[in-house]
Parts: structure tokens; sequence; C-alpha cells
């Protein structure tokens, strides 16, 4: 499985673009990358998969260089309902997800 | 709503009485998982199925536990001579295995609380 390491917290004021970047730097060829959004109490929300270049939809962007050791989840302009822990994960198709500590996004008005 | 549906919501017990948590995954998928999160972690693996074939059980899992998913259906997971230790959120998931990327998509989950 692929080690991966990413930021235990952030803060950000409202409005602004939060860029969260996660290291998976033995990524296998077959992996994909997710994001999830968890609230507290609540299971995990998938936010966006890639596996490379740039996928975009309705709440996020997830830039993916062309090494893939690393990815960058982008949420534009933040407000409070975003504070989440954001879980970045690799894998392959036929895999269970193994999920790391996330990162504690925290949004200040 | 079409989404991954756990029951109960919440369940308090009594240490040393069993508990069983439902899950009705989306109703096209056919693999199944089961997590369990405590406080300020992430979710851990707990076992998943393939239709209603066990595949892969974590060491987590202890012989107190037992899953089930007897149709390919719907899931069970039962804890026996529940201990305090088990007290947890009990997640589960379902995807389609085949499609590319296996997004697995989560429920709301279960709460435990062994008192």
């Amino acid at each position: 499985l692929a080690k991966i390491t990413q930021p235990i917290s952030m803060d950000s004021y409202e409005g602004q673009e939060v860029n969260i970047t996660c290291s998976h730097n033995n990524i296998a060829t077959n992996d994909y990358i997710t994001w999830y959004q968890q609230f507290p109490s609540q299971g995990p929300r998938f936010i966006i998969q890639g596996y490379k270049t740039k996928v975009t939809n309705e709440v996020a962007s997830l830039f993916i260089p062309a090494d893939r050791k690393s990815s960058t989840l982008s949420l534009p302009r933040v407000s409070l309902s975003d504070t989440a822990v954001y879980y970045c994960l690799v894998g392959e198709g036929y895999q269970k997800v193994t999920f790391g500590t996330g990162t504690k996004l925290q949004v200040i008005p | 709503d079409t989404g991954v549906s756990q029951d109960p919501r919440h369940k308090i017990t009594k240490r040393g009485q069993n508990v069983t948590f439902r899950c009705d995954p989306i109703s096209e998928h056919n693999r199944l998982y089961w997590y369990r999160q405590t406080l300020g972690q992430g979710p851990e693996f707990l076992t998943y199925f393939q239709n209603e074939a066990q595949l892969e059980k974590s060491r987590l899992l202890s012989d107190r536990f037992s899953a089930e998913r007897p149709k390919g259906s719907f899931s069970t997971l039962e804890i026996q001579r529940t201990e305090q230790g088990d007290s947890a959120m009990y997640l589960c998931a379902s995807s389609f295995a085949g499609s590319s990327g296996n997004t697995i998509y989560f429920g709301e989950g279960s709460w435990l609380t062994v008192v």
C-alpha cells in the first residue's frame, strides 16, 4: 500500500481558496487518488477522485503532477461549513481503502 | 435516498450483551465493507464482501465479531459479549467492483456505546 503523508491540520479564513497536499511517493501504476470529507459523527463523504492531471467537479479540484507522487485537493472559497477532516487515499480498483489520520481543516470567520 | 443505510444509528448496551448492526448498501453495488472509527482516528478496515462472499477480514475482527451478507444484499455485523473497548462508530460502505477507481460510498455510521 502507498504510504500517505498529509498535514495534520490547517486553518483558513472564509472565502479563501484552500489547498491540501498529499504525498504518496510509492503510488502504484494502477492506483487512483481519492479524497473524502468527514464531519464529526458522520460517515466519510466522497469528494473527488483522479488518476492524473486535473479533475474538477462542483465542489473541488484535484491536481496530480505527472509523476503522481503527490496530489493537491483545492477547495475554492471555503465557508464555515467546510470545517471537517479531509482524507487522502490511494488505491486501485479492487482494493479496500485504508485511511490515515487525515487533515483537520478549520475555517475561521 | 439511495445511499448506504445503517441501522440503528445509535446503540447503548451493557458490557457482555450482544449487539447487531444492519447495513443496506447502494442497490447495484456488489462490494460491501465494514469499518470502525474511534474519536480522533481515521476509519479502520474490518472486513469486506463481494456479493455474499467474505473476502477479507482484518486482525481487528476478533472472534466476538461476525459479519454476514447472506444474499449479497444487506449485511449484518454482530458483536458478542461486548466490551467497553468496542465503543466506536461502525461504518458500512459499498462500491461496485468492476468500475475503475472503486469509489467507496459510506453510510452515516452506527454509534455503539458500551457501559
